[in-house]
């Protein structure tokens, strides 16, 4: 059984903070990592996707990656209100192909 | 014009209904998803095509059939609504299945009296 973890939360973090968000992957065979936001009552919409080892920068967000460790992680500096929602993390195992999503940390920035 | 469209957003029906729900992308994608999120928001993938083969079903009861006619479509029949079918659906595509960046729909929330 393939399995992706996330902390559940709430993890509060003030404005202007940095908000740092945790996954860890059962399947080392994994290839492709995907961070998704879901507003209470929307659908979940990508922020960052990485494929290989390291960072990735795209604005306020930095994916991480670390395949021997098998966590990937999520930074979002200068943290809004804005972006208290859910975050999930997602994984897609090699060969199969099957997506694996976490059950997602809920994010509260505080003003 | 949405990319990935779902149609109804909120269907309310009776046990033992059958009842189906459609997803249209407009993206040119050769992938389409149909994942099921339960009250606890847990999303779970429950069948994937690629360009009109099912490749994914993940243990699935047979009440749930997918079909796709071409690859912009993929619609969701479910047979005799259980209690526990109650849940919102999404459609979501992708351009492969390999990298998989996946677009989502709206979402379908059903509810099963």
């Amino acid at each position: 059984q393939k399995e992706v973890e996330q902390n559940s939360g709430p993890l509060s973090v003030p404005e202007g903070a940095i908000a740092s968000l945790n996954c860890t992957y059962s399947d080392r065979g994994s290839q492709s990592f995907f961070w998704y936001r879901q507003y209470s009552g929307k659908s979940p919409e990508l922020i960052m996707f990485i494929y290989s080892n390291g960072d990735k920068e795209d604005g306020r967000f930095t994916a991480q990656l670390n395949k021997a460790s098998q966590y990937v992680s999520l930074l979002i500096r200068d943290s809004q209100p804005s972006d208290s929602a859910t975050y999930l993390c997602a994984v897609i195992s090699g060969g199969s192909y099957i997506p694996t999503f976490g059950r997602g940390t809920s994010l509260i920035v505080h003003p | 014009d949405t990319a990935v469209s779902q149609t109804p957003k909120y269907l309310v029906t009776q046990m033992g209904n059958d009842k189906s729900i459609k997803c249209e992308q407009n993206l040119g994608h050769d992938t389409m998803y149909w994942y099921k999120q339960d009250s606890k928001k847990f999303l779970k993938i429950m069948f994937s095509y690629n360009n009109k083969e099912l490749i994914i079903n993940e243990t699935v009861p047979n009440r749930f059939s997918p079909k796709s006619p071409d690859k912009a479509h993929l619609n969701l029949h479910i047979n005799s609504l259980e209690l526990g079918d109650s849940a919102v659906y999404f459609c979501a595509s992708s351009q492969d299945q390999v990298r998989g960046i996946q677009y989502f729909g709206a979402g379908t929330r059903l509810s099963v009296l």
